[in-house]
């Protein structure tokens, strides 16, 4: 089975640098996404990580360790808008091309002036 | 190019009572998933359509179900509703194949159960 936790919520100031940990225990594992969903909308991608490391797009990068079952999601230069619901999600690879993600409850984070 | 679309956006309904729901896809995207959503449970799977085939289905009862559609459209259906069955219903597409393929979600739709 599939198991991840991510803190409820964060509350970080503007311009500042934020970071949203999510830790996984899983069966199979085929690669780890982040979601942003602002409320009352869908949730949009923001990145994916298959191997160890850090990737890196604009403001927002994403790190793996697969040993440790951890990713981080980083956010930098805060705005406003950031203000969203982060989803961590792992899949496994269920075969077939099948695709099925497990998503964590979320992060709730609140940007403040 | 048209993102996933989802109809209708909200609905209401009484225990017992049956719904339906669609979702069309982006364009050219043959793979359809949908997610139940709760603020206790978050987003949870419930099924993938490929080629109008479920390729996946999550831990939801048989009440839950679906379809796919030659042009990719999607329908899911609940029988017999249940109060906790109120949530937002997303449907998400992506090309097809390989796990790297990007998921995009619609807006949802809105199911309440009164």
């Amino acid at each position: 089975g599939q198991n991840i936790d991510q803190p409820t919520e964060m509350t970080a100031t503007e311009g500042a640098i934020v970071q949203i940990n999510c830790t996984y225990q899983t069966s199979g594992f085929n690669g780890l996404f982040w979601y942003q969903q602002h409320a009352g909308e869908a949730p949009t991608f923001l990145s994916y990580n298959v191997l160890d490391g850090l990737e890196e797009k604009g403001r927002f990068s994403s790190f793996l360790s697969r040993s440790k079952g951890y990713s981080y999601l980083l956010l930098k230069e805060l705005q406003m808008k950031d203000s969203a619901s982060y989803l961590c999600a792992v899949g496994p690879d269920s075969g077939a091309g099948s695709y099925q993600l497990t998503f964590g409850k979320g992060t709730k984070l609140s940007v403040i002036p | 190019k048209a993102g996933v679309t989802q109809t209708p956006r909200y609905l209401i309904k009484t225990r017992g009572q049956q719904v339906t729901l669609s979702c069309s896809p982006i364009s050219g995207h043959r793979s359809v998933s949908w997610y139940q959503q709760t603020p206790g449970q978050g987003l949870q799977f419930l099924f993938e359509y490929f080629s109008e085939t479920q390729r996946n289905k999550g831990n939801f009862p048989g009440r839950f179900s679906g379809r796919q559609f030659s042009n990719s459209r999607s329908e899911m259906n609940v029988s017999t509703l249940e109060l906790g069955d109120s949530a937002l219903y997303l449907c998400a597409s992506r090309r097809s194949g390989g796990f790297t393929d990007t998921q995009y979600f619609g807006p949802g739709t809105r199911l309440t159960v009164l």
